[in-house]
């Protein structure tokens, strides 16, 4: 089975600094991985994913992350921050090409300080 | 394209009332999937349909949860009777399945229940 832990639920940042929010899984085998944001009463978003090739995929909003398999991590980042990037963000793992379901961490709000 | 439409958006009851949460998938996506989101934490999947038939209700609690997708397209999730432990966000998402290839799953807004 499959899981995923994203360290710190909550994570500030000023407006232009660094954003990095942090997952890391567990999988028996190779996984696809997945962020997505969402926004209050809103669901969720696809901000990108890895499936297979590129270890450093981009997505949208200027957001990228990287696949260390050999650090079972796949840590979001963006280089400078925006008042907007303020939401929730979720890190998901599945085993195979979508047919099962995701499996999420617990979620990490974002905070952008002005 | 419209993407998954899912009323209503909130609810309130009071518990052991009947409840009833209604999702139209994208078009043409044959899998929908009912995930429950508690307050502070991620997702979890309820059930997930392939067309009309349900292929992985494991975490569905059977004994006041049911759920059906009448031919292959709009789905219900019903709680009868509700618990207060059942306040929640409930999430219906879609994908469009094909053997060999990523497929996303789209999100709908939820419906926020609350049980008093």
């Amino acid at each position: 089975a499959q899981s995923v832990t994203q360290l710190g639920s909550h994570v500030s940042v000023s407006e232009g600094a660094l954003v990095l929010l942090r997952c890391n899984y567990s999988s028996s085998v190779p996984p696809y991985l997945f962020w997505y944001v969402q926004y209050p009463n809103q669901g969720l978003q696809l901000l990108l994913k890895y499936t297979t090739g590129a270890t450093l995929v981009k997505g949208i909003n200027g957001f990228e992350a990287e696949f260390k398999k050999s650090e079972t991590s796949f840590h979001l980042t963006k280089p400078s921050a925006h008042m907007s990037d303020a939401a929730e963000y979720f890190c998901a793992v599945t085993l195979d090409t979508g047919r099962r379901a995701l499996t999420f961490g617990s979620g990490t709000r974002l905070q952008v300080q002005p | 394209e419209a993407g998954v439409v899912q009323s209503p958006r909130y609810k309130i009851i009071e518990k052991k009332q009947p409840v009833a949460f209604w999702c139209n998938p994208i078009s043409g996506h044959n899998t929908l999937y009912w995930y429950r989101q508690n307050l502070g934490q991620g997702p979890e999947l309820l059930i997930r349909y392939e067309n009309e038939e349900a292929v992985d209700d494991s975490q569905l609690p059977k004994d006041r949860f049911s759920a059906e997708r009448l031919k292959g397209v709009d789905s219900t999730l019903k709680i009868q009777p509700a618990e207060l432990g059942d306040s929640a966000v409930y999430l219906c998402a879609s994908s469009l399945v094909l053997a060999g290839s990523y497929n996303e799953q789209f999100f709908g807004p939820g419906t926020r229940l609350t049980v008093l």
